[in-house]
């Protein structure tokens, strides 16, 4: 059964620890994304990966980091910089070419008190 | 920077009835647009995509149509079931995609 397996569903953290989201996917495909939403608004990209070992910015990486080592992973880490890190976590992917759309995992809701 | 919005934030239908979601995108350069539904505590699900070089598709249920002259979108929803109650988004892609606010949309039985 493809999809993206985003884990854990619900994390909590105390302010100042680091903390990493996992995203995985078995779509063999080439690009994956990390998005923000927050409550009642839309998504907000983070960072995007068009191929292993490349990553671009998205519009608010700032307090955030990615790594791609696999084709099949793309964790995130929301650094202690991160000032507002409660929020809801989405990683897609999609197969790379321009008209392709994303697949979406069902999310990792942090909280960070 | 560029942008894609929605015109409402909330739309409430009569079951049965037909329902259009509207979207603004400002980035001419676009050329490949998609609806999403997202369901609470989901991620969004792919529903229907268009190219900038067709100005009407369909699929089940669904209509998009675009109109590239002034950068609008809609989705179309026909016979709204309570099962479509969720909100939607819609996207531009280039080599990121660009996600507007949402409309809630909520069905009433």
């Amino acid at each position: 059964d493809g999809g993206i397996t985003q884990s854990p569903k619900y994390l909590f953290r105390k302010e100042g620890q680091n903390v990493t989201l996992s995203c995985e996917q078995n779509l063999n495909h080439d690009a994956m994304y990390w998005y923000r939403q927050d409550p009642g608004q839309g998504l907000r990209l983070i960072y995007y990966s068009q191929i292993v070992n490349d990553f671009q910015k998205g519009d608010i990486a700032e307090g955030y980091s990615v790594s791609r080592e696999k084709k099949e992973s793309f964790p995130l880490t929301v650094t202690s910089a991160q000032k507002n890190p409660t929020a809801f976590y989405l990683c897609a992917s999609s197969a790379g070419v321009r008209s392709s759309p994303l697949h979406f995992g069902n999310g990792t809701r942090l909280t960070v008190t | 920077g560029e942008s894609v919005g929605l015109h409402l934030p909330t739309l409430s239908v009569q079951e049965g009835d037909n329902s259009i979601i509207n979207c603004a995108y400002s980035n001419s350069a676009s050329d490949y647009f998609i609806w999403y539904k997202q369901e609470s505590g989901k991620g969004p699900q792919f529903i229907i995509d268009i190219r900038s070089n067709m100005d009407k598709r369909q699929g089940q249920r669904v209509t998009v149509l675009l109109n590239k002259t002034v950068k609008h979108l809609s989705l179309q929803i026909a016979a709204t079931q309570p099962g479509d109650s969720a909100v939607y988004f819609c996207a531009e892609k280039d080599n990121d995609m660009r996600f507007g606010a949402g409309t809630r949309l909520t069905v009433k039985p």
